[in-house]
């Protein structure tokens, strides 16, 4: 089945800088890429996807993209604030059933 | 509209004792995860039910761990004889197709073995 890797597993930021979160994949079959972000004792919630016919994506400070042939996908967040501050999950779908979760990159936003 | 509801919200229990988590996915809703999150680590699928059919338990700790979704709505989660390892968040969710698309997670049901 698939599996994902996920780095870094911390990552602080000044306010205002940009931050990157990236994943690897393992299986090539995988077609969806979503991204959860987990606000400390909350639900993670989607945040934005990308499908694999598509290479980039965007969304107001925050982008991701997708590269198929290496089998990776990155989380760009720009101009951060402090409510950016959370544990951001990739995920990768598995045989197009369910869902393999990365182990999480818990960002810090620092006023 | 209506999220996933999930209860209890917490559990204390001792080693060796049973405990069971309810979850009600969205109306309209056909796939149902359960998922276990570890403190510190990223989600991991225990169950998949399509309707009221199993699509995916190979993850599932066949000699502790049963559940069941009845009548392709709810659905129960439940744990004889329970461990130390097995104190971590249960997280319920639903979708409207499998595979992909958003996940809607519920609250979380946290379990604390002693």
């Amino acid at each position: 089945g698939e599996n994902v890797e996920q780095h870094p597993s911390t990552l602080s930021v000044q306010e205002g800088d940009s931050a990157v979160i990236k994943c690897t994949y393992s299986d090539s079959a995988s077609n969806y890429f979503p991204w959860y972000k987990q606000e400390l004792g909350k639900r993670p919630q989607l945040i934005i996807d990308i499908r694999s016919n598509v290479g980039e994506k965007k969304d107001q400070r925050i982008a991701v993209t997708l590269n198929k042939t290496a089998k990776h996908f990155s989380l760009h967040i720009t101009e951060t604030q402090p409510e950016d501050s959370a544990v951001y999950f990739c995920a990768a779908d598995n045989y197009g059933q369910n869902f393999v979760f990365g182990p999480g990159t818990r960002l810090s936003v620092l006023p | 509209e209506a999220g996933v509801a999930q209860s209890p919200r917490y559990k204390i229990i001792e080693k060796r004792q049973s405990v069971a988590f309810w979850c009600n996915p969205i109306s309209g809703h056909a796939t149902l995860y359960w998922y276990q999150q570890i403190l510190g680590q990223g989600p991991k699928l225990l169950i998949q039910f399509q309707n009221n059919g199993v699509v995916d338990d190979s993850q599932l700790p066949k000699d502790r761990f049963s559940a069941e979704r009845l009548k392709g709505v709810d659905s129960t989660l439940k744990i004889q004889p329970a461990k130390l390892e097995d104190s971590a968040v249960y997280l319920c969710a639903s979708s409207p197709r499998q595979g992909t698309g958003e996940l809607f997670f519920g609250e979380g049901s946290r379990l604390t073995v002693l």
